[in-house]
């Protein structure tokens, strides 16, 4: 159990386009959702912490009007990177976590964004 | 300094060898998990473990929460087990949310 699906798993696009990707929890309700930033050879970021039905915590120096993260549903949390330019290529990679306090989170396969 | 340190930060090994890698960490945590990154990206949690040891098929975890260190091994490696290793301690804030740092990680390359 515990599977996280996250599409798509590769996007190119020029730059100035606005891009959305899921993250979707298959077999378990997630309370709340991770999205993570990694740029090669670096370790792995964290973007912003998303609960269910509430607005969505920003690390410091993520742009919340440029990442934009709805998770409307205990299945389901989108970003979306809004008029992406270079500088954004990246592979992003959302987590879930079932409940709260010490439980796992389990992770989506990314998503690898190259912006032309 | 990084709150998490790994070592070795690059590790390669002949089919059968015994696998170490160490993480240090210097933050306040509640957990840690071990983390496996294939070449392609795609992440899955080995391990989370508050105290003591866990065991899984052919890899074992053990944390030491007092001395702030954690070790991940690897019994009778296969060149399957070739990834990036990745300690990622739970924080434990003072009425924040909880969240994950991450080590670097370690690339292992097992050979045949």
């Amino acid at each position: 159990g515990a599977v996280v699906s996250q599409h798509p798993s590769r996007v190119i696009c020029k730059s100035g386009t606005s891009v959305k990707i899921e993250c979707r929890s298959l077999d378990f309700q997630a309370t709340t959702m991770f999205w993570y930033r990694q740029f090669p050879k670096q370790s792995l970021m964290l973007m912003a912490t998303s609960n269910e039905g509430s607005k969505a915590t920003y690390e410091q120096g993520v742009e919340k009007d440029k990442f934009l993260i709805n998770h409307a549903s205990l299945t389901l949390s989108t970003l979306t990177v809004t008029s992406a330019h270079p500088e954004d290529s990246s592979f992003y990679i959302c987590s879930a976590q079932r409940g709260a306090g010490q439980q796992p989170q389990h992770f989506g396969d990314g998503t690898r964004l190259s912006i032309l | 300094k990084n709150e998490v340190e790994q070592s070795p930060q690059n590790l390669t090994a002949q089919e059968g060898e015994f696998i170490t890698i160490n993480c240090s960490y210097s933050v306040g945590i509640s957990a840690l998990h071990w983390l496996q990154q294939h070449p392609g990206g795609g992440i899955v949690s080995l391990f989370m473990l508050s105290s003591g040891k866990k065991k899984h098929g052919r890899l074992i975890a053990t944390i030491n929460i007092q001395e702030k260190h954690s070790s991940l091994h690897i019994t009778a490696s296969h060149p399957r087990d070739s990834a990036v290793y990745i300690c990622a301690p739970i924080t434990d804030p003072q009425g924040g949310s909880e969240k994950l740092v991450f080590g670097k990680g370690t690339k292992l390359t097992v050979n045949p």
